[in-house]
């Protein structure tokens, strides 16, 4: 069975900081690869996806991810965070060969001004 | 992007009494929708995908008697809480694929029941 790993369960930054936070999936064939966020009291949004072509994918909000096949991983970046970043993130994956979304366990990122 | 709405957002109930929540499509046809729930703090877990015309195909652990699951049509599924207890209380998304040239999975706002 597919499975989705994020390693960060909560990160804590001040504005401007450099982010990067993790995701691992266990699937070895064909996946499709999604970011997405929930900010405080909202629905999930989609930050990001990746079907396949550039490895590097550019998001909304200046949010870019980099899908590593070698490595089963789609880690999320931002170069300077704002505290309007503060939001859970999830990492989810839908395999060729089962057709579900499947999240990871999310990280809570807070930022402070 | 396309919409999915979910209907009663909140919703507070008795033990004991059944809810029910739609999930619907609103400018696109959805053959498949699916159905999560997430704890407080926890990431979503998917309960059920459901299907147009046929059965719901629920996952490992979700019992099917307990969460009803009916899609009526290519527009609307809904999911019915049975006998519901105060553990059922969480907040419950749907999604649906509208699986454009770009593809994605558009959600519902979620729709949130505590059970007293």
């Amino acid at each position: 069975a597919q499975s989705v790993s994020q390693h960060n369960h909560h990160v804590i930054l001040s504005e401007a900081a450099s982010l990067e936070l993790g995701c691992n999936y266990s699937y070895g064939g064909t996946v499709n690869l999604f970011w997405y966020v929930q900010y405080p009291g909202q629905h999930l949004q989609l930050l990001l996806k990746y079907f396949s072509g550039d490895p590097l994918v550019k998001g909304i909000k200046g949010f870019e991810a980099e899908f590593i096949k070698s490595k089963f991983s789609f880690n999320l970046r931002k170069p300077s965070v704002q505290w309007s970043d503060t939001a859970e993130y999830f990492c989810a994956v839908i395999s060729g060969g089962y057709n579900k979304l499947i999240f990871g366990a999310g990280t809570r990122l807070a930022v402070h001004p | 992007g396309a919409v999915v709405s979910q209907h009663p957002s909140w919703v507070i109930c008795k033990s004991g009494t059944s809810v029910k929540i739609e999930c619907r499509s609103l400018d696109f046809q959805a053959t498949t929708m699916f159905w999560y729930r997430q704890f407080p703090k926890q990431s979503l877990m998917l309960m059920a995908t459901s299907n147009e015309g046929s059965k719901a195909t629920y996952e490992q652990g979700v019992e099917k008697d307990k969460f009803l699951i009916n899609h009526a049509s290519l527009t609307l599924s809904t999911l019915t809480v049975t006998s519901a207890h105060p553990e059922d209380s969480s907040f419950y998304i749907c999604s649906a694929p509208h699986w454009d040239s770009t593809g994605e999975l558009f959600f519902g706002e979620g729709s949130r029941l505590t059970v007293l």
